[in-house]
């Protein structure tokens, strides 16, 4: 079954430990892309991917950092999480970046930091 | 694109009622328009989208969309809904030329199809 995977589904930590979600997908996608979703302010971008090796900052970086060392993984990494990073994650893979391309969706990763 | 705008963050209707969910956007540039789902504790699923050619747009379940390039608007529309539409509906843009692998979301409509 095509889709993307997220892991953990929910995490609760605290201030400055560091954390990593992994975003999966098995479609040979080339475009992933890492969202939060708050409420009242929909989806805003953090991070994307182009393809492999290739990252660049979306809307609201600050504070996340990705990597890209293969084409099916995209792992959010927080290195010291704050509580404004509490918030739903999601990510998200599409056959290439823009061009009209639909954007295949991970289940979400609900995070709260204290 | 600047910003996406969905006017309504909640809207009630009864079941068999048609609907309209409005959303416009800013941009300098040409975009591309596309209208997400998502039910409850579930991510979001594409709905239709709008890429060049006709204006009006049919996607899944029956929804449909028209984009108007003078309003810069892309409102979603059903003629008829179902309890089963009751979800959280997104509108989102991606631009042509340097920025165009960024999507920008709006803020959210809750849809609450009542019996």
């Amino acid at each position: 079954e095509a889709q993307v995977t997220q892991n953990p589904r929910y995490l609760i930590t605290v201030t400055g430990k560091k954390l990593t979600v992994t975003c999966s997908q098995n479609m040979n996608h080339e475009y992933m892309s890492w969202y939060r979703q708050d409420p009242g302010l929909g989806l805003r971008q953090i991070y994307y991917s182009m393809n492999v090796e290739v990252t660049d900052k979306g809307d609201v970086p600050e504070g996340y950092k990705v990597s890209r060392k293969e084409k099916r993984n995209f792992p959010l990494i927080l290195e010291s999480p704050s509580p404004n990073q509490t918030s739903l994650y999601f990510c998200a893979s599409s056959l290439t970046g823009g061009l009209g391309n639909e954007q295949f969706f991970g289940p979400g990763t609900r995070l709260t930091v204290l | 694109a600047q910003s996406v705008t969905q006017l309504d963050s909640q809207v009630p209707v009864f079941e068999e009622a048609p609907v309209e969910l409005r959303c416009n956007y800013s941009s300098s540039v040409s975009v591309y328009l596309f209208w997400y789902v998502q039910y409850p504790n579930q991510g979001l699923q594409l709905l239709l989208k709008y890429l060049s050619g006709s204006t009006l747009v049919k996607g899944i379940n029956g929804f449909e969309a028209e984009f108007n390039k003078s309003q810069t608007s892309f409102h979603l529309r059903k003629p008829s809904v179902h309890i089963s539409d009751t979800a959280e509906y997104f509108c989102a843009v991606s631009e042509w030329g340097y920025n165009f692998n960024k999507f920008y979301f709006g803020s959210g409509t809750k849809l609450n199809v009542k019996p």
